[in-house]
């Protein structure tokens, strides 16, 4: 089947730490990105890469960092700068980043910050 | 700054009612897609519009664009209690090197 994972599923950190967060698609899509959604609220964008080692920074980026070493993974990072991290992330992926339709996300992963 | 507002905000509706959920932003841009998401789910497509005077339709639901306007419009014709989710309007800025902006949703729960 194909599809978007994310792992792990619900991860704790503790003040200071770095996590990082797993994204694989098998779609063969070119283009994938990270969001972040606080309780009641909208998607905000954190990172893009519309191309295999090559991404940019969304509206939110202090205190992530990314990397895009091959097509089908986009992992982040959520270091110990980021000073509210706790929330739900969510990583998509589109066939393109310019002109395909939609995006297609994969099941979350809630981080909370002990 | 791209603004997208969604309203209402939250929506209580009986069975068997209709209503509509207005998806308004602030510049130009003829693609806009519409998402559901289940509590602590992830989210589903729904609908895309491409171009100015879209509508599609899925069941209860149909989903229609004005880009002249800035505005699309979600319609629930007679609610059923499986379509209480929130639903999430995002706008496509791609075109210009911008990416995608969501709307802050609307929170529907259908009341049998």
């Amino acid at each position: 089947d194909g599809g978007i994972t994310q792992s792990p599923k619900y991860l704790f950190r503790k003040e200071g730490q770095n996590v990082t967060l797993s994204c694989e698609q098998n779609l063969n899509h070119d283009a994938m990105y990270w969001y972040r959604q606080d309780p009641g609220q909208g998607l905000r964008l954190i990172y893009y890469s519309q191309i295999v080692n090559d991404f940019q920074k969304g509206d939110i980026a202090e205190g992530y960092s990314v990397s895009r070493e091959k097509k089908e993974s986009f992992p982040l990072t959520v270091t110990s700068a980021q000073k509210n991290p706790t929330a739900f992330y969510l990583c998509a992926s589109s066939i393109d980043g310019v002109w395909s339709d939609t995006q297609y996300f994969g099941p979350g992963t809630r981080l909370t910050v002990l | 700054e791209l603004k997208v507002e969604q309203n209402p905000l939250f929506l209580s509706m009986q069975e068997g009612k209709n209503y509509t959920i207005y998806c308004n932003y602030s510049t130009t841009s003829d693609r806009l897609y519409w998402y559901r998401q289940d509590p602590g789910k992830s989210l589903e497509s729904l609908f895309v519009l491409l171009s100015n005077g879209a509508v599609k339709q899925e069941g209860r639901l149909m989903a229609s664009l004005d880009t002249k306007a800035r505005l699309s419009t979600l319609h629930i014709t007679a609610a059923v209690h499986d379509l209480s989710a929130t639903y999430f309007c995002a706008v496509d800025m791609r075109n210009t090197g911008n990416q995608f902006y969501f709307g802050t949703g609307t929170s529907l729960t259908v009341i049998p």
